[in-house]
Formats: structure tokens, sequence, C-alpha cells
């Protein structure tokens, strides 16, 4: 299986952001999808998961109420709405299936920059 | 919220050396759900390691690891050129996964 990210974005702080994680290659619906991300210079923070098949959801405590996950069963898609953007959140933003095995399959990730 | 400490930060060795990195957690890691990262710079990270001590697919054998409870390890018994790259260790034993800060395998 593989999931593929959308590109680059760029935002003004204030803003929203949503970046999408198409899987193929296996039952979409069999797996979760975790969403990680990457602040430069930083290491790998997890921000939550969503479950193919339910859509149920567990998000970290640090972005409760800021970040909306969700996934497109018709086309195999999973989403990460990001709100209330500020610098901080420049990061390269990661998907990855969520397995038995743990973190198995990774998106190629998707730069995020805030800045007026 | 279980929290992982590796260590050390940084470990600076030439190819052919022996690797060890460490990952402590803050409470047992449940079913030994532990496994190890391997990120390059620019790249997605890779999954090297699950259930504490079974390597992924596609993994060569220098790579193993052992552990249980709150302590693991991380082994590279040989480093190749194409190792030197930060480590992470990541529990998914409870519904909140958490990483630790990274160890850097770095040229000497």
């Amino acid at each position: 299986g593989q999931v593929v990210q959308s590109g680059a974005e760029v935002k003004k702080p204030g803003a929203s952001v949503k970046v999408s994680c198409k899987a193929s290659g296996y039952s979409f619906s069999s797996y979760g999808m975790s969403w990680v991300r990457q602040a430069p210079g930083q290491g790998l923070e997890w921000m939550g998961w969503i479950s193919g098949l339910n859509g149920k959801t567990q998000y970290a405590q640090k972005y409760q109420g800021r970040v909306t996950m969700t996934t497109d069963t018709s086309t195999n898609i999973a989403y990460m709405e990001l709100r209330s953007l500020t610098s901080d959140d420049t990061a390269v933003y990661f998907c990855a299936r969520r397995s038995a095995l743990g973190l198995d399959v990774w998106g190629q990730g998707t730069t995020v920059i805030v800045s007026s | 919220e279980i929290v992982l400490t590796q260590s050390p930060g940084t470990l600076s060795l030439s190819p052919g050396e022996r690797a060890t990195l460490s990952c402590g957690a803050s409470q047992s890691v449940g079913g030994n759900f532990l496994a190890w990262l391997q990120h390059k710079p620019g790249q997605a990270p890779s999954l090297l390691i699950h259930s504490a001590s079974k390597r992924a697919t596609d993994v060569p054998d220098r790579f193993s690891a052992s552990g249980s409870g709150t302590n693991f390890t991380l082994t590279i018994t040989r480093l190749e050129p194409e190792d030197f790259a930060v480590y992470y260790c990541q529990q998914y034993s409870s519904l909140h996964y958490t990483f630790g800060q990274g160890t850097k395998v770095e040229i000497k």
C-alpha cells in the first residue's frame, strides 16, 4: 500500500489548512490514519488519528479544538484540517497508516508555511 | 501520556561500527507495542522495528532490537553509509501515540 499527500501550502496567520492523504493498494476501511508533524529542527510529534472504518478520532490534547480529521471512504482519502494557524504551525505534516505494526506506511509529507 | 526518553541525543560513529540506542518509557508500554523508525532529511520516516523486536519487511538483519516494559534498545551491528539518520522510538500501546525525541546517528 501507499499514501500520497497533497502539495505544499502557504497560509497567513489565523487561517486554516486542510491536507489530504490518498491511500491506495490496501483496504482503506481496515486501517486507521495517523497524522504526525515535524516543525523545523524538531522531532516527530503525533497529532491524532482517525479510523478508516467508522471515522472515530483521537486527538492529542495539544490540538483538541483546533484540528479535525476526516475521511472520504468513496475516494479513500483522509484529511487533516488545522485552524487558527500561527507561525508555530510551520512544519512538515505526514500521514501514516495505523496498523497492528504501528505506523507502517507513510506519506511523503506536506510542507505548511505560516507567514504574514 | 507515555513519555519516551531516548539516549544519547547524538551518536558519532564511523561506518562499520556498532550503534546502540536506548529508549526509556515513563510507564510500561503495554503489549510491548514499541516501534523504531528511521528518518532521513527530506524523506518520510520508515518503520524499522515493531512490537519491540520484530523487523519490518525488507529491513536488513544488521538492525535488531530488544526490550520490554519501560526499557528498549535498538542495535545496528555494522553501520552502513545509508544508516546515518535520526532514529525515533514510538509507542502505540495507548490510544494517544508518542515519540521519543530522537537519536541522531552521525558520521564521525
